[in-house]
């Protein structure tokens, strides 16, 4: 099993740019999730996918999409890059739910110029 | 604001030194994860916690919920426990973790 996979590992976009940040799990996990990690900062909620077919808003949605395209694919887009979006992203499945076992991806890392 | 605070925020150990992270949260909680962050940057789950103590090889989490508290503790350290170390709380009833900012541990041979 590759557990959760991510694409690509390393990003340079300059600003107004688009991208989409692939995640896929192959684990049969019901929920994913896109997290941000910024130095000083704890890990911080993106987006969310308790189940396939449905997507929610983190703590900090706003400049971001998603799309759950199947129960193993959750991808994060950016549409318009922003200097505050340099950041590694992680994404994240559990079986069901925060209350399970959360396995994370390698992580993309951003830079936004 | 973060719900979640550990402490120490770095520390630095020699190798067979036993170690003490602490992990602090000021809302209610129902349980709580540790985390492993590599140095390459991977994470990996340590532990989950609702009550009473885990233990994982020479890794001991301690949780008390009462008193909104818990420890993670590793024995007899080695250099390849070297890493950031975060916990993260939820409720049963919320949909995200709080994540603390993360234990910077170096140990030194």
């Amino acid at each position: 099993n590759a557990g959760v996979t991510q694409t690509p590992k390393f990003q340079v976009l300059k600003t107004g740019q688009s991208m989409t940040l692939q995640c896929a799990q192959d684990m049969n996990h019901n929920s994913m999730y896109w997290y941000r990690q910024d130095p000083g900062m704890g890990l911080r909620l993106i987006y969310y996918s308790a189940s396939e077919g449905t997507t929610d808003k983190g703590e900090v949605p706003n400049g971001y999409n998603v799309s759950r395209l199947n129960k193993r694919e959750f991808s994060l887009r950016l549409e318009s890059a922003a200097p505050s979006q340099t950041s590694v992203y992680f994404c994240a499945s559990t079986r069901q739910g925060i209350s399970y076992e959360q396995y994370f991806g390698p992580g993309t890392r951003l830079t936004v110029t | 604001k973060n719900e979640v605070e550990q402490s120490p925020q770095n520390l630095t150990a020699q190798e067979g030194e036993f170690i003490t992270i602490n992990c602090s949260y000021s809302v209610g909680i129902s349980a709580l994860h540790w985390l492993q962050q590599h140095p390459g940057g991977g994470i990996v789950s340590l532990f989950m916690l609702s009550s009473g103590k885990k233990k994982h090889g020479r890794l001991i989490a301690t949780i008390n919920i009462q008193e909104k508290h818990s420890s993670l503790h590793i024995t007899a350290s080695h250099p390849r426990d070297s890493a950031v170390y975060i916990c993260a709380g939820f409720s049963n009833s919320g949909y995200a973790l709080n994540f603390g900012k993360g234990t910077s541990l170096l140990v030194t041979p």
